[in-house]
């Protein structure tokens, strides 16, 4: 069965452009949720994801935005990069809300 | 109040020796209490995790004692062996948000010498 899969692995971006990351989750799996990891601030939780509906939001900026898509697949958009968004982006995915969640392996963003 | 500490920051253990790692938590809705391990490289891989309707759960050489009063919860890695050197991750979740939103500590990263 094949796990989560993020791509691209590794993005490097100029300050002030836009990224989109997209995350494919396991397959029957429905909830899906995304983590930005740093070494100040640790695993923060951005949102996620259930039946193409947000359903939880973090405390980020309306520069972090997302959506599902019919297939259970994400995509998560950050605009007008800043220095700060250089971080390991995680997505998990679960088959139902609150069960254990499999994570991905991330996709390394660096911003310049 | 939606905070979970963890410690301690860092931890080193000989081969065969049991690693503690704590965490406590400040919100009593939360009702899932997950243990995650994370390689360089690698996304967190799901270890063990407990419900506050039970103290104790085992799986193979990993066990959560949980102490409900306490807000307490603990990781014990039994005959710990090199290849258990990764950062461990508590976490938690509660049913404010049905259980989809985690919150981790800030991880611990344990070595354990051959």
């Amino acid at each position: 069965k094949a796990g989560v899969t993020q791509t691209p692995r590794y993005l490097i971006k100029t300050r002030g452009q836009q990224v989109t990351l997209s995350c494919s989750p396991i397959s029957g799996h429905r909830s899906v949720s995304w983590y930005q990891q740093t070494p100040g601030q640790g695993l923060q939780f951005l949102f996620e994801y259930f039946s193409e509906t947000q359903r939880n939001k973090g405390n980020f900026p309306g520069r972090f935005s997302g959506r599902q898509f019919s297939n259970s697949r994400s995509e998560m958009n950050v605009s007008t990069l800043e220095l700060g968004d250089s971080a390991l982006y995680l997505c998990a995915s679960s088959s139902s809300r609150g069960m254990g969640y499999t994570f991905g392996s991330g996709t390394r963003l660096t911003v310049v | 109040q939606q905070q979970v500490k963890q410690s301690p920051q860092s931890l080193i253990v000989q081969k065969g020796g049991i690693s503690i790692i704590n965490c406590a938590y400040e919100n009593t809705a939360f009702d899932y209490f997950p243990w995650y391990q994370q390689f360089p490289g690698k996304g967190p891989a799901l270890l063990i995790a407990i419900r506050p309707d039970v103290s104790e759960k085992k799986e193979g050489r990993f066990t959560i004692s949980f102490n409900k009063s306490a807000k307490q919860f603990s990781l014990h890695i039994m005959d710990s062996q090199p290849g258990d050197s990764a950062t461990y991750f508590c976490a938690a979740s509660g049913k404010e948000t049905s259980g989809s939103r985690l919150t981790f500590g800030e991880g611990t990263q344990l070595t354990v010498n051959p």
